[in-house]
């Protein structure tokens, strides 16, 4: 059973703390996603990585970084956590191809609620 | 620059029949639909790519036109399980990174 696992389902953390949101998958994809949720707004695309040490900012990038140091992990880092960060995060996995047409099904963790006070 | 789903909200009776509606600006490759029941993380439901393609799955299908750039989520004859928020994930025809940029999502309840 293919599986992205997320360090914690729920965090709270103070404003101005580094917190770290892990994200592991067993499917040994090259692409891997880091997501926030809100209400109205759907899936925004924070970063993207389609191989280790590559990444590539998505659309909501400022505040967040990342790093992925081996293939099937991928990390998202607040480095210094604000109230307007509180959120859903989560991350997600693809196949990587450049021949079109492709298999690039996105396989999503079950998410961290991020809460900063 | 994120696809824009109509309607936001459907509320239904179990048998009834639902649309939701995907629409880009930009010219696409593909598109996904995703459901995400309450508090799991989304699932992928299908894919439909460039060629105007319309897919089935079990009493939920899917059609695509490229040409409009949308794409629209049929499900008929509704089941409680269908409850969730529907995102068409959208992949557009220029760049091959496999990226997708997702809609805002639709709210879909059945009820009894």
């Amino acid at each position: 059973d293919v599986k992205v696992t997320q360090s914690s389902r729920y965090l709270v953390k103070r404003t101005g703390e580094k917190v770290f949101l892990e994200c592991v998958q067993d499917m040994d994809h090259e692409n891997m996603f880091w997501y926030r949720q809100d209400p109205g707004l759907g899936l925004r695309l924070i970063y993207f990585s389609y191989d280790v040490k590559m990444k590539e900012k998505g659309d909501i990038p400022e505040g967040y970084s990342v790093s992925r140091e081996k293939k099937e992990r991928f990390s998202l880092i607040l480095e210094s956590a604000s109230t307007n960060q509180t959120s859903m995060y989560l991350c997600a996995s693809s196949l990587f191809s450049l021949v079109r047409p492709r298999n690039n099904e996105q396989f999503f963790g079950p998410g961290t609620r991020l809460t900063v006070l | 620059q994120q696809p824009v789903q109509s309607p936001q909200a459907v509320i239904l009776r179990e048998g009834e029949d639902a649309v939701i509606n995907c629409s880009s600006s930009k010219a696409l490759y593909s598109v996904h639909w995703y459901r995400q029941k309450h508090g799991e993380a989304p699932v992928f439901l299908m894919i439909l790519l460039k060629g105007g393609e319309q897919k089935g799955h079990d009493k939920i299908s899917a059609s695509f036109n490229e040409k409009k750039q949308q794409s629209s989520l049929y499900l008929t004859a509704s089941q409680l399980s269908y409850s969730g928020t529907y995102f068409c994930g959208t992949e557009p025809l220029s760049g091959n990174t496999g990226k997708l940029i997702f809609g805002q999502g639709t709210t879909l309840q059945v009820k009894p």
